[in-house]
């Protein structure tokens, strides 16, 4: 069983829609919860890190159960700009970074 | 302010031929890490180090693997002798402190490629 595990996708949603992907971690002990967004070809950029309380920025909300052991993030009003792949990852106390294998996400016209 | 830089952005070697990869951090950042994604597999971390200490090398897949910082500034990650399942993106990532909400900034890999 992978560390982190993430919905596949491909995700292809028209701009102006809202698109939701979830995740969920098996080590009990994570500390930390990110979403980054990778581009095609590039390196990985933070997007945003994620807590219990739940954090929002701008059009992008993030959620985290830790009882259950599940991140989600949720993108309002899709734009050209969001296509990219979306990697869950979670982190232990000393800053190891544990990915999930990245959810693509296409926004077309 | 540079980002993390790696070099080369390139490499293709032949198996059992020797490359040796160089991350330079963000200048102040004393944690430098290095990750690495093989074709259809996630990023997965290989080592961790605090200025020229090893913190974790835990993800470090064999002895055919070398990282060093000497002098806490730029890092390299040896892979001698190459095999045809080192290819992949190798990632460096640094940050300035080891609270587990530090952000980590990841510096652009290095593509290798053994054949």
């Amino acid at each position: 069983r992978k560390e982190v595990e993430q919905d596949p996708g491909p995700f292809n949603v028209p701009e102006g829609a809202t698109v939701a992907f979830n995740c969920t971690y098996s080590n009990s002990a994570s500390q930390s919860f990110f979403w980054y967004r990778q581009d095609c070809r590039k390196e990985p950029k933070l997007l945003m890190s994620v807590y219990s309380s739940g954090n929002e920025d701008g059009r992008f909300t993030a959620q985290l159960n830790r009882a259950s052991q599940y991140i989600s993030l949720l993108i309002r009003d899709s734009k050209l700009s969001d296509s990219a792949t979306y990697l869950c990852v979670v982190g232990t106390s000393y800053g190891k970074l544990t990915f999930g294998q990245g959810t693509i996400l296409t926004v077309h016209p | 302010e540079a980002g993390v830089t790696q070099f080369p952005s390139h490499s293709v070697i032949e198996k059992g031929q020797t490359v040796t990869l160089r991350c330079d951090p963000i200048s102040g950042h004393d944690n430098l890490y290095w990750y690495r994604r093989v074709m259809g597999k996630e990023i997965k971390f290989l080592l961790h180090f605090v200025k020229e200490s090893k913190q974790d090398e835990s993800g470090m897949p064999n002895n055919r693997f070398l990282a060093e910082r000497t002098g806490g500034t730029y890092s390299t990650l040896k892979v001698q002798p190459a095999e045809l399942e080192d290819s992949g993106v190798y990632f460096c990532a640094s940050s300035q402190g080891t609270t587990y909400q530090e952000t980590q900034y990841f510096g652009p890999g290095t593509r290798l490629l053994v054949l």
